[in-house]
């Protein structure tokens, strides 16, 4: 059975760091790229990058980096998004998805579609 | 950055209605468009991959069209789970970026 479940709501100030993990399971890992997608109250959908869970490769949207760091740890299956210096804007709802495509170097290859998703992570950046 | 979009932002329709939102790209994507459909608390749902494919389990009342930078979703015979906002999503180059949503109401 396809399972991305990540971790709780967050609540935090502005200038910290929040790090939200994504527990997938072994095939997904092993198959699969993960994303982050976030989407702020009542607003669409943003794409901040992916990576390879089994080989831990990256690529974020270039409006993230510096901010945003993507980790894989292979002994529990899990992926990890952490996004650093939070200010209000960065209060969203975060999600994990998977495609079987990638992105990489400018390009995608394969159907880069996301066919499972998490439930979703809200993250609250308030004084 | 490729820009993606949508028309209309919302449209309000019946139960057996035939429904069509269309996606625009800034640049040619050939066929890398995916449709997605959102309910209110919940996670986005693909329907459509690659511009026209249906996803495995999406009833075929839904329908997916175009190539390059013009594209459809078509929802034939409107039904009331239909309700909810739908996204297309361009998987041509990164940054992926999606339409700002299409909310489909009563």
């Amino acid at each position: 059975q396809v399972q991305l479940v990540q971790s709780g709501a967050e609540v935090k100030k502005p200038g910290a760091s929040v790090k939200v993990s994504c527990k997938v399971s072994a095939d997904t890992f092993t198959n699969y790229y993960i994303h982050w997608v976030r989407q702020a109250p009542g607003q669409g959908l943003e794409w901040m990058g992916i990576i390879n869970p089994s080989g831990g490769t990256t690529t974020y949207a270039q409006k993230y980096q510096g901010r945003v760091t993507m980790t894989s740890d292979t002994s529990t299956s899990t992926v990890y998004m952490e996004l650093s210096s939070l200010r209000s804007e960065d209060t969203a709802e975060y999600y994990c998805a998977r495609s079987l495509g990638y992105c990489s170097g400018g390009h995608c290859y394969g159907t880069v579609h996301f066919d499972h998703w998490g439930q979703g992570t809200l993250v609250t950046v308030s004084s | 950055d490729i820009q993606m979009t949508q028309s209309p932002s919302s449209l309000s329709a019946s139960v057996g209605d035939r429904v069509t939102i269309t996606c625009r790209a800034s640049q040619n994507i050939n066929n890398f468009l995916n449709w997605y459909q959102q309910k209110p608390g919940k996670a986005p749902k693909v329907l459509i991959y690659g511009a026209s494919s249906l996803q495995s389990g999406v009833p075929s009342r839904f329908s997916g069209g175009g190539s390059g930078t013009d594209f459809t979703l078509t929802i034939n015979s409107l039904q009331p789970e239909d309700f909810a906002t739908y996204y297309c999503q361009q998987s041509s180059s990164p940054p992926l970026t999606f339409g700002g949503g299409t909310k489909v109401e009563i």
